[in-house]
């Protein structure tokens, strides 16, 4: 079965310092990745996605993301957290309706980032 | 440009009263349609999605019900809430696995609080 993993719950990183969020997806074809940041109170907007092609893709806000097909892991990076980043953080992956040839998004349960002055 | 409303953003209910929310998307058709649940401490959780007008599927048991009336509106139900139903609700639409981060939009979500 199709699945994401964010093994990290909750992450305490003091503002400026880098950060790394872990993702890890079981997915038997070739993965449609995203991460995407929910702010309290909102909803979520998408931060970067990886489709094919280079295994490092940017985001907005400063994010980056390695695809590691090898290690079935897609990362979410930050060289420099600002206090603005705290918010809830989700990797997903697309995977197929069988029945009915379209797709739909699976989520992992997301990362809860708290930024320390 | 294709926009996504979902409403109400806040609603407290009392158990055993019924409920609907509302998701609209518009310019696009035929899109398909998803509605997703966050529970407290919880990830996102896909309840139900549509690919056509009275096309629903759902994927997890639940007291919840969705319905599709028209190509591009999307309606969560509930004849009886439990607490248990509490969480934020998140419409979302997409056309294909391209279209998710691109033409793919959530909306703002309904925080559902029973009482």
């Amino acid at each position: 079965a199709q699945s994401v993993t964010q093994p990290d719950i909750h992450i305490t990183v003091s503002e400026g310092a880098s950060l790394e969020l872990r993702c890890n997806y079981s997915y038997g074809a070739t993965p449609y990745l995203f991460w995407y940041v929910q702010s309290p109170g909102q909803g979520l907007q998408l931060l970067l996605k990886y489709f094919s092609g280079d295994t490092l893709v940017q985001g907005i806000k400063g994010f980056e993301a390695e695809f590691k097909r090898s290690q079935s892991s897609f990362n979410l990076r930050k060289p420099s957290v600002h206090w603005s980043d705290a918010a809830e953080y989700f990797c997903a992956v697309v995977r197929g309706i069988s029945n009915f040839g379209n797709e739909k998004l699976t989520f992992g349960t997301g990362t809860r980032l708290t930024i320390i002055p | 440009s294709q926009t996504i409303h979902q409403w109400p953003a806040t609603l407290v209910q009392p158990v055993g009263s019924p409920l609907s929310l509302e998701c609209t998307v518009e310019g696009t058709s035929n899109p398909n349609l998803y509605w997703y649940r966050q529970a407290a401490g919880r990830g996102l959780q896909l309840l139900f999605y549509s690919v056509g007008i009275g096309q629903i599927s759902s994927e997890v048991p639940q007291n919840l019900s969705a319905s599709r009336p028209q190509d591009r509106q999307f309606i969560l139900s509930s004849k009886k809430l439990l607490l248990s139903d509490s969480g934020f609700y998140l419409c979302a639409w997409g056309r294909d696995r391209t279209s998710w981060g691109t033409e793919a939009f959530f909306g703002q979500g309904t925080r559902l609080t029973v009482v």
